[in-house]
């Protein structure tokens, strides 16, 4: 079946460092792919997505780039603040399947000023 | 604009009880979503109702339930609790249509089994 697998924090981080998260994925045909973030105490809240191959989602300065023949789709942010502390979560949404997000297992980040 | 909005937000209960739990959407919104998050299995798709019709369901057993409104709201029930089911419960509102889902997460209901 479909699966998403991150890697495993935490991971530890001072401010203004280059992050990467890295996500591959196992699915039949054209997935569509996401990250999402929860924030303490919060709901996850969609951080970026990408609908096909070579198609890069950014957003508050976070990128990741859809790679089909990696089947990857590793987040990126060039400086890290104290404000991304977060839990993050890789996710996909196979063909035309509504609203069956399959997630990761999660990342937790820190940032330490 | 309110949020999705998750009612209980913590609750307790015993072994062989069962609970409901309450969702409302975001005004406007037809599709809502359940989803089960653990430390163990992370976060897992229940169901997903869209005007009131089940649309897609999880792996989950039959004492897994859940409803939908004619006014979107949702509900899920869980009967005959076992210590496992111990979660927190996340419901996700989106527009609808078969787009690629930006699904709108509450705080969810955190469940503890005793």
């Amino acid at each position: 079946g479909d699966s998403v697998t991150q890697m495993e924090g935490p991971v530890t981080l001072s401010e203004e460092a280059f992050l990467t998260i890295n996500c591959t994925y196992t699915a039949t045909g054209y997935p569509s792919l996401f990250w999402y973030v929860q924030y303490p105490g919060e709901g996850l809240q969609l951080l970026l997505k990408a609908t096909k191959a070579d198609d890069k989602g950014s957003n508050k300065g976070f990128e990741a780039t859809y790679r089909k023949e990696t089947t990857s789709f590793h987040l990126e942010k060039g400086s890290v603040q104290v404000s991304d502390s977060a839990v993050y979560f890789c996710a996909l949404i196979p063909n035309n399947a509504g609203n069956m997000l399959t997630f990761g297992g999660g990342t937790r980040l820190m940032v330490k000023p | 604009k309110a949020g999705v909005t998750q009612t209980p937000r913590y609750l307790i209960k015993t072994r062989g009880q069962q609970v409901t739990l309450s969702c409302s959407p975001i005004s406007g919104h037809r599709s809502v979503s359940w989803y089960q998050q653990t430390p163990g299995q992370g976060l897992q798709f229940l169901f997903e109702y869209f005007s009131e019709t089940q649309r897609n369901k999880g792996n989950f057993p039959g004492r897994f339930s859940g409803r939908q409104f004619s006014n979107s709201r949702s509900e899920m029930n869980v009967s005959t609790l076992e210590l496992g089911d111990s979660a927190l419960y996340l419901c996700a509102s989106r527009s609808g249509g078969i787009d690629t889902g930006e699904l709108f997460f509450g705080e969810g209901s955190r469940l503890t089994v005793l």
